[in-house]
C-alpha cells in the first residue's frame, strides 16, 4: 500500500530557514512532488524530484533519498506569506496514481 | 490563475441527489485529474483522463464517474449523495499524461445536506 508521512503542524520565525519531512512507502516509485496551499485555494507546484538529491529553486529546495523513502522541503529566508500548508506528494510507478500527506501547516511569526 | 477553470464555485444539494461538476483545463493541456479534499482526509486522488481516456484511478467510488470530452473539458458526476461526499473537490491539467507539474483549478465546493 502506501503511506506518506508528514507534521501536522510547525511553527517558525519570519527569517529562519525550516525543513519539512516527508517519509514514505509506496509499492511503486515515480517521482515525489511539492505542494504549496494557502488557506481556501487550490495547490500550486513547488518542486518535483525523482532521482536522489537536492533540487533547489530559488529560497525552496527539496531533497529525496529513495533508500530511506524520505524528502523534506527547506524553505529559506522565510517570509509571512510562506504561512501555508504544505503537501507532500508521491507518484505510483506502476499506475500513475498520486499519493498525498496530509500536509504540514506552517505558521511563520514576525 | 492557472488558467484552469471550474464551474461551480459552490454548490449545495440534498442526500441522494445527483450533481456534475466541470472542468475545462489549460489552453493546449491534455491532461485532466480530479482530487477531493476533505476535512478529515486531506486530497484525494480520484481519476486521471489523458485526451479523452482514462489513464489512472485512484481512490473514486462506484458513485462517481468522469469523463472527457473531445474539445478536452471534463465533468465529474456524483450520484446517491452522503453527507460524507461533503468537500472540495479540485480538477487539475497537464500538458501530457507524465508531466510533472500539475495546475489546479479554484475548485468547487459541494456541500450535502
Amino acid at each position: 500500500g502506501q503511506n506518506i508521512d508528514q507534521p501536522t503542524e510547525m511553527t517558525a520565525t519570519e527569517g529562519a530557514i525550516v525543513q519539512i519531512n516527508c517519509t514514505y512507502q509506496t509499492s511503486g516509485f515515480n517521482g515525489l512532488f511539492w505542494y504549496q496551499q494557502h488557506a481556501g485555494e487550490a495547490p500550486t507546484f513547488l518542486s518535483y524530484n525523482v532521482l536522489d538529491g537536492l533540487e533547489e529553486k530559488g529560497r525552496f529546495s527539496s531533497f529525496l533519498s529513495r533508500s530511506k523513502g524520505y524528502s523534506y522541503l527547506l524553505l529559506k529566508e522565510l517570509q509571512m506569506k510562506d504561512s501555508a500548508s504544505y503537501l507532500c506528494a508521491v507518484r505510483d510507478g506502476n499506475f500513475n496514481k498520486f499519493y498525498f500527506g496530509s500536509g504540514t501547516k506552517l505558521n511563520v511569526k514576525p | 490563475d492557472s488558467g484552469v477553470t471550474q464551474t461551480p464555485k459552490h454548490l449545495i444539494t440534498a442526500t441522494g441527489q445527483r450533481v456534475t461538476l466541470r472542468c475545462s483545463p489549460r489552453s493546449g493541456d491534455l491532461s485532466v485529474y480530479w482530487y477531493q479534499q476533505s476535512l478529515d482526509q486531506g486530497l484525494q486522488f480520484l481519476i486521471q483522463y489523458y485526451n479523452g481516456e482514462e489513464r489512472a484511478k485512484g481512490n473514486i467510488l462506484e458513485r462517481f464517474s468522469a469523463q472527457q470530452f473531445p474539445d478536452l473539458h471534463s465533468e465529474l458526476n456524483l450520484s446517491s449523495l452522503e453527507l460524507g461526499d461533503s468537500a472540495l473537490y479540485f480538477c487539475a491539467s497537464s500538458p501530457t499524461w507524465g508531466t510533472n507539474e500539475q495546475f489546479f483549478g479554484p475548485g468547487t465546493r459541494l456541500t450535502v445536506l
